[in-house]
């Protein structure tokens, strides 16, 4: 149980379009989705908590105007990179968690690259 | 001073070693702890989860916490070829910061037959 899936698994744009990455839990429905980025040999970094039905909480340096987060259902939360950029190349990787329930299951991740 | 600190490695072993790895924090709100293994383009898999000072252990593994140091510790036993990857500790505390999960840099593992 407690599988978290991520659609594209990669996908490669140009500069200046717009990236929509699904995150989806299977098998349990997620009050609270989390979306992080790591660069190459690095760390994850959070960007943003989302809660089902309410707006996401973006943390400090995070733009919210370009990386868009819709959390419409228990199930499914989107992370759109607007007009990305070749910066915005990484790797986004999304969590889920159900309740109070202390565990966050990770999703395989999105590789973006954008030329 | 990043709040979680974590010896990146590289960490190089044969098999059948014994593998220790590590992290500090400065954090003293941290109140629970786990351990990812994340294997390359993939995303990461918890492995061990604390909330207590002392010893857990589950199968190879052990992790350790020492709040009194703000230290926390990795073990492997009899380390495997299949247990080279990158392993992530985080952390995170409770109240207001439910759920937020603060990582270490990572250690990258290999275990060579």
């Amino acid at each position: 149980g407690a599988v978290v899936s991520q659609h594209p698994s990669w996908v490669i744009c140009k500069s200046g379009t717009s990236v929509k990455i699904e995150c989806r839990s299977l098998d349990f429905q997620a009050t609270t989705m989390f979306w992080y980025r790591q660069f190459p040999k690095q760390s994850l970094m959070l960007m943003a908590t989302s809660n089902e039905g309410s707006k996401a909480t973006y943390e400090q340096g995070v733009e919210k105007d370009k990386f868009l987060i819709n959390h419409a259902s228990l199930t499914l939360s989107t992370l759109t990179v607007t007009s990305a950029h070749p910066e915005d190349s990484s790797f986004y990787i999304c969590s889920a968690r159900v309740g109070n329930y202390n565990e966050q299951f990770f999703g395989p991740g999105t590789r973006l690259t954008v030329l | 001073q990043k709040e979680v600190e974590q010896d990146p490695g590289p960490l190089s072993v044969p098999e059948g070693a014994i593998v220790s790895l590590n992290c500090t924090y400065s954090n003293s709100a941290f109140q629970y702890f786990m351990w990812y293994r994340q294997y390359s383009r993939k995303g990461p898999e918890l492995l061990m989860y604390t909330y207590s000072s002392g010893n857990k252990e589950d199968g190879r593994f052990t992790a350790q916490v020492d709040k009194s140091s703000k230290y926390i510790s990795l073990f492997i036993r009899d380390s495997q070829p299949s247990d080279s990857a990158t392993y992530l500790c985080a952390m995170r505390g409770g109240g207001t910061s439910y759920g937020k999960l603060t990582f270490g840099q990572g250690t990258i593992l290999t275990v060579h037959p």
